[in-house]
């Protein structure tokens, strides 16, 4: 079955300093890979994605992940951080089932 | 605005309460789902609806019942409750159901905060 794996439950960070948010999936086939951000009382919304193609994916909000398939990561990143990416970042999985498996988020703080 | 509208946005109930929460898309998608999002857990996917049928059903207790009238609206009912059940409920809607393809990324709404005393 598919799982993901978010290793850092709460990353805190200063403003401008770079960050990474790490993902680990696991699967045998073929997987789409998904982040998603959620902002303080409010729902989800899609950061970036990975279909196929580049393995290197850029997002909204400065974003970008890279898919390493022998890795089986998607780690999101930024090179310089606002206080307003405080937020809660979700890495999802999907394979040909069309299941979406969520991890169970990582906390980013961003401090001033 | 989401597009994706749930309300209320917070709710507390008795265990021996009957509620109902209530979500609207405005996207034209064909496809709802209901998640819960407790802390420290990944989101479950609860129920998933196309074109207004039941296509999912995740070994949810029956004291959840969801409903979809129609394409655009999903409730879910609530009936006696456990304070387990307390956490961030989530409707999101996609354009068909293939979550993965690329025109079809899962749209959410802002969840409504459910409370069980």
């Amino acid at each position: 079955a598919q799982s993901v794996t978010q290793l850092d439950s709460q990353v805190p960070v200063f403003e401008e300093a770079p960050v990474e948010l790490r993902c680990n999936y696991s699967s045998s086939v073929s997987v789409y890979l998904f982040w998603y951000v959620q902002y303080p009382n409010q729902g989800l919304q899609l950061l970036l994605k990975y279909l196929s193609g580049s393995t290197l994916v850029k997002g909204i909000n400065g974003f970008e992940a890279e898919f390493n398939k022998s890795q089986t990561s998607f780690h999101l990143r930024k090179p310089s951080v606002h206080i307003s990416d405080t937020a809660e970042y979700f890495c999802a999985v999907s394979d040909n089932t069309d299941k979406l498996i969520f991890g169970t988020g990582t906390r980013l703080q961003v401090f001033p | 605005e989401t597009g994706v509208t749930q309300t209320p946005r917070h709710l507390v109930m008795g265990m021996t309460n009957k509620k109902s929460l209530k979500c609207e898309q405005h996207l034209g998608h064909n496809a709802m789902y209901w998640y819960k999002q407790s802390a420290k857990k990944p989101l479950e996917l609860m129920f998933v609806y196309s074109l207004e049928e039941r296509v999912e059903n995740n070994s949810v207790p029956s004291r959840f019942s969801p409903e979809c009238p129609n394409s655009s609206h999903l409730f879910l009912h609530l009936h006696t409750l456990q304070p387990e059940d307390s956490a961030l409920y989530l409707c999101a809607s996609s354009q068909d159901l293939e979550q993965s393809s690329y025109n079809s990324p899962l749209h959410f709404g802002n969840g409504t905060r459910l409370t069980v005393t």
